[in-house]
């Protein structure tokens, strides 16, 4: 089993919907996670970060589930402009252990 | 966040030849990282810069063929030496603060190698 594993997808999603995607992970003793955006031939950019139960920033949801080892991402009312990969990144945690655990992504695609 | 500059953007080499990436921040960050990117695949760390000291590598990377230097807070390079055509890929350079947070990504290298 792959540490982190997402749906490569890709999400065709018509604009104005709502759409959400999970991550999940292997090691329980992870300790943070973070969801990155990249749009194609970009850096990655930091959408969210999720230390406890979840986090909320405008139309972006997300949501740990730490006794399933999931995060999820909600996105209401999906712009044009949200397509991209998301990519799901997990924090092994511990001063002496801070190495970031990538997944290879879900691609989504708005469509007007 | 710091803002991270990376040097050169992009560029075409020849195989069997080395090329030495920049990554320059604004501010002094406690960690910088270097990864790979190959097309269609996420990001593989390569190493961890670390100041005044050799990098720390993962496996399947080694000093030899990813030379590292971070000579202080602000600046490190990536050297990639004796390049052959699957060393094409995006070179990216991310900045970290502490344990639990995120990283910040430069704009990236993209390197194709004929």
């Amino acid at each position: 089993r792959k540490e982190v594993e997402q749906d490569p997808g890709p999400f065709n999603v018509p604009e104005g919907a709502t759409v959400a995607f999970n991550c999940t992970y292997s090691n329980s003793a992870s300790q943070s996670f973070f969801w990155y955006r990249q749009d194609c031939r970009k850096e990655p950019k930091l959408l969210m970060s999720v230390y406890s139960s979840g986090n909320e920033d405008g139309r972006f949801t997300a949501q740990l589930n730490r006794a399933s080892q999931y995060i999820s991402l909600l996105i209401r009312d999906s712009k044009l402009s949200d397509s991209a990969t998301y990519l799901c990144v997990v924090n092994l945690g511990g001063d002496s252990n801070y190495q970031l655990i990538w997944g290879a992504g879900t691609k989504l695609i708005i469509k007007p | 966040s710091a803002v991270i500059s990376q040097k050169p953007s992009r560029d075409i080499c020849q195989r069997g030849t080395s090329l030495t990436i920049q990554c320059q921040v604004d501010s002094q960050v406690t960690m910088m990282f270097w990864y790979r990117q190959q097309p269609g695949q996420s990001l593989t760390l390569i190493a961890t810069a670390n100041q005044g000291s050799e990098a720390t590598y993962e496996s399947g990377f080694v000093i030899d063929k990813f030379p590292i230097s971070r000579p202080n807070l602000t600046f490190s390079t990536l050297t990639v030496s004796n390049m052959s055509p699957e060393d094409s890929s995006i070179y990216l350079c991310s900045v970290g603060t502490y344990w639990d947070q995120p990283q910040h990504f430069g704009d990236g290298t993209r390197l194709s190698i004929l």
